[in-house]
């Protein structure tokens, strides 16, 4: 099971710092995900972290303003995002895709 | 990057009908293709993985199937409970990247 946490309503140019956390699985043995959905409905692939952290890869629409990272020891998953914009406004999913969290929603207004 | 072109956008069906929907990837992506079905509301649930390889606990009604560029899904016998958006994502390297989606409906 994967639950985020974390959204809410932020201003842009402001910080937000979203969380997963997993259970009933081997968190530490798999690379992990986070991928949105915007309110016109499409999905967009965002970040990755391997199962060590060694790797850190992310779209280039949040290059520079995102971080992913990952505590095996406590079997959670985080993204820091940084310089928020509108365009930013979604439903945050993280997933080994295979496995999907609920999503946690982040709305960036004024 | 590798675009993947999804069609149809929507479609309507009735119980009972074989629906299929396609993906086409800009390059070849070998079998690194899966098929997810999203109900409102819902995370994208997982059907169809490496193309054609049914996920555990997946009726047996959906299958995958293609390589390399074009890839297509089909829905053998469209049941009421099928009502939802279905979309591809292409797992062959990052950047991945998801089809535009298809709405399904039961006419």
């Amino acid at each position: 099971q994967l639950v985020e946490s974390g959204g809410g309503v932020v201003q842009p140019g402001t910080s937000l710092r979203l969380s997963c956390s997993a259970s009933g699985f081997p968190f530490s043995n798999y690379g992990m995900h986070w991928v949105r959905q915007a309110p016109r409905g499409g999905l967009e692939w965002v970040s990755f972290i391997s199962f060590d952290g060694s790797e850190r890869r992310y779209a280039d629409s949040v290059k520079d303003r995102f971080t992913i990272s990952r505590d095996n020891s406590k079997s959670s998953l985080f993204l820091d995002m940084n310089s928020l914009r509108a365009e930013d406004t979604a439903v945050y999913f993280c997933a080994d895709l295979s496995r999907w969290g609920q999503g946690t929603l982040v709305t960036v207004s004024s | 990057d590798i675009q993947m072109t999804q069609s149809p956008s929507s479609l309507s069906a009735s119980v009972g009908d074989r629906v299929t929907i396609t993906c086409q990837a800009s390059h070849d992506i070998s079998n690194f293709l899966n098929w997810y079905q999203q109900k409102p509301g819902k995370a994208p649930k997982l059907l169809i993985y490496d193309a054609s390889s049914l996920h555990i606990g997946v009726p047996s009604r959906f299958s995958g199937s293609g390589s390399g560029t074009h890839f297509t899904f089909t829905i053998s016998s469209l049941q009421p409970e099928d009502t939802a958006t279905y979309f591809c994502l292409h797992t062959d390297d990052l950047p991945y990247t998801f089809g535009q989606g298809t709405t399904l409906q039961i006419k």
